[in-house]
C-alpha cells in the first residue's frame, strides 16, 4: 500500500511554455497532498498544500499564478508551472497523506525533474 | 514554527557497521510526529521510521531503529549492520498533526563502504 505515482518523470520543454505535472495516489484516497522543491545537494521547500476540493494553499514566496495546484479529486493532484523559465527548472516532488492507520504520514511520488531551455 | 536540525551534513560508516544520525527539532506543540526519510540517488522519498510523540517506546524497523529524547527534542536514528543499498540522504522531519506539513532538516549524507 501506499503507492505514489508522478508524471512525467522527466519533462523538456522551451521557456514560457506551460507544464503539468499530475500526481496519483494509487492504492488510497489522499486527503491531502503536498507538492515540493528540491535544488541540489538541498531539502525538500514545500511549495503548496492541497486539500481535495479545495483551493491550495501556498507557502510564503511561492507565486501561487504561477504554480497552479489542481485537487480534483481524492486520488489526483496536478501541478501546473505557467510560462516556464529557466529559473523554474528543478526537481518537483508530490507527497500524500490519508493511508488507513497512517493518517499523519506523507509518502511521497518518485519526482519530476524539470528543465526548461 | 517548528524547526529542524540535522548537524552532520555526511557520515561514514563500514559494511555491516553502525552508524547514529543526530536531529534534533524545536516545536511548541505538545502532541507531534517524528519521521526520518531516506533519499537515495534515484530521488525517491522512503519512509524510514515514525515516532509519535506522546509514545515513550523508542520506534524500531527491522535495523533500523531511534533514541527519541523528548525533553531535550532530540530524535536519533540508529542504522544497525550497515548495507551498501543504505548509502543516501537521510531527513529527519516533524509535523504537528496529521494532514499537516512536514519540516525537513537539512539532511545527512550516508556513505557506506564496503
Amino acid at each position: 500500500g501506499a503507492v505514489v505515482s508522478q508524471h512525467p518523470s522527466w519533462v523538456i520543454c522551451k521557456s514560457g511554455t506551460s507544464v503539468k505535472i499530475e500526481c496519483r495516489s494509487l492504492d488510497f484516497q489522499a486527503t491531502t497532498m503536498f507538492w515540493y522543491r528540491q535544488f541540489p545537494k538541498q531539502s525538500l521547500m514545500l511549495m503548496a498544500t492541497s486539500n481535495e476540493g479545495s483551493k491550495a494553499t501556498y507557502e510564503q514566496g511561492v507565486e501561487k499564478d504561477k504554480f497552479l495546484i489542481n485537487h480534483a479529486s481524492l486520488t489526483l493532484s496536478t501541478l501546473t508551472v505557467t510560462s516556464a523559465h529557466p529559473e523554474d527548472s528543478s526537481f518537483y516532488i508530490c507527497s500524500a497523506t490519508g493511508l488507513a492507520g497512517t493518517g499523519e504520514t506523507q509518502y511521497f511520488g518518485p519526482g519530476t525533474r524539470l528543465l526548461v531551455l | 514554527a517548528q524547526t529542524v536540525t540535522q548537524s552532520q551534513p555526511e557520515m561514514s560508516v563500514q559494511e555491516a557497521e553502525t552508524v547514529t544520525l543526530s536531529c534534533t527539532y524545536d516545536t511548541s506543540e505538545s502532541d507531534y510526529y517524528l519521521f526520518w526519510y531516506k533519499q537515495p540517488p534515484s530521488r525517491q522519498m522512503i519512509l524510514v521510521i515514525r515516532q509519535e510523540a506522546y509514545k515513550q517506546q523508542n520506534a524500531t524497523e527491522n535495523r533500523f531503529s531511534v533514541n527519541f529524547q523528548k525533553a531535550a527534542k532530540s530524535f536519533s536514528l540508529k542504522i544497525s549492520d550497515s548495507q551498501l543499498g543504505d548509502a543516501a540522504m537521510y531527513f529527519c522531519a516533524t509535523c504537528k498533526a496529521a494532514g499537516n506539513k512536514l519540516t525537513f532538516g537539512g539532511g545527512t549524507r550516508v556513505l557506506v563502504k564496503p
